[in-house]
C-alpha cells in the first residue's frame, strides 16, 4: 500500500461545477499537509496548506481529518483554468520526509 | 523575489555521458529537495538536504547518482554514466524548516530540467 493515496483519475467537470478529491495517507506520524497543483510541463505549485480546522481560499476548501487519515480538496465553481493536476503532500516530522500523492488529474470543459 | 533556480532547462545527451544538474534554492531556505518526476512513477524524492548537509538519500536509485550541496545557495545533482532510463524531469525544491521542529512550511519549486538521454 502506498503511503499516500490519491483518487484516481481523471475527472472530468464542466464549468461552474464543484468537485472534490480526496488523499487517504497511512502514517499517523504525519503532521502538515498541503495541496499542489501541476499544470502540464510545468513544475508543481503551492495550492494551499490544510489545518486541521479546515480552511477555504475563496473557491478552494480543505479539510483535514486525522481520525480517519484523510485529506479533502473541494473546488466550487470550477473554472477552465482549474485543470491540471492535484497533488496531495503529507510531510512528516521535521520536514525533510515528504510523499507526494500520485496525482488527480482535472479536466474543466465549456 | 527570486524562486528556485534551475539550470539547464533541456538536456539531451547521449548513454554514457556524464550530466551535472544545478539548482539555486531561495535564499534564506535551509532544506533543499531533488526529485524525479516520469509518468510511470510520478514524483519521487531522491535526497534532502537540511543546512548543505545530506539527511536522506535513500531515494538516489544507484551509485550512478550523486548530490553535493556545496554551500547554502548551490547544489548540484550529477548523474555518471547516465542511461536512457534516467530520462525525466528533475525537480529542486526548497523550504524552511530543520530536522527537529515540526514543519508547516511548503516547498517551492523551480522550473526543472527536462533531461533526455538517447
Amino acid at each position: 500500500r502506498k503511503e499516500v493515496e490519491q483518487d484516481p483519475g481523471p475527472f472530468n467537470v464542466p464549468e461552474g461545477a464543484t468537485v472534490a478529491f480526496n488523499c487517504t495517507y497511512s502514517n499517523s506520524a504525519s503532521q502538515s499537509f498541503f495541496w499542489y497543483r501541476q499544470d502540464c510541463r510545468k513544475e508543481p505549485k503551492l495550492l494551499m496548506s490544510v489545518y486541521s480546522s479546515g480552511n477555504e481560499d475563496g473557491r478552494f476548501t480543505a479539510q483535514l481529518n486525522r481520525a480517519s487519515q484523510y485529506i479533502s480538496l473541494l473546488i466550487r465553481d470550477s473554472k477552465l483554468s482549474d485543470s491540471a493536476t492535484y497533488l496531495c503532500v503529507v510531510t512528516y516530522t521535521g520536514g525533510f520526509k515528504t510523499i507526494f500523492g500520485a496525482g488527480t488529474r482535472l479536466f474543466v470543459k465549456a | 523575489d527570486a524562486g528556485v533556480i534551475q539550470s539547464p532547462r533541456h538536456e539531451v545527451t547521449e548513454m554514457g555521458q556524464e550530466v551535472t544538474l544545478r539548482c539555486k534554492p531561495i535564499s534564506g531556505h535551509n532544506s533543499l529537495f531533488w526529485y524525479r518526476q516520469t509518468m510511470m512513477r510520478g514524483l519521487e524524492l531522491l535526497i534532502y538536504f537540511n543546512n548543505n548537509v545530506p539527511i536522506d538519500d535513500s531515494g538516489m536509485p544507484e551509485d550512478r547518482f550523486s548530490a553535493k550541496m556545496p554551500n547554502a545557495s548551490f547544489s548540484t545533482l550529477k548523474i555518471q554514466p547516465s542511461e536512457p532510463r534516467d530520462s525525466a524531469v528533475y525537480f529542486c525544491a526548497s523550504s524552511l524548516g530543520g530536522l527537529w521542529t515540526v514543519s508547516n512550511q511548503p516547498q517551492h519549486f523551480g522550473d526543472g530540467t527536462r533531461l533526455s538521454i538517447l
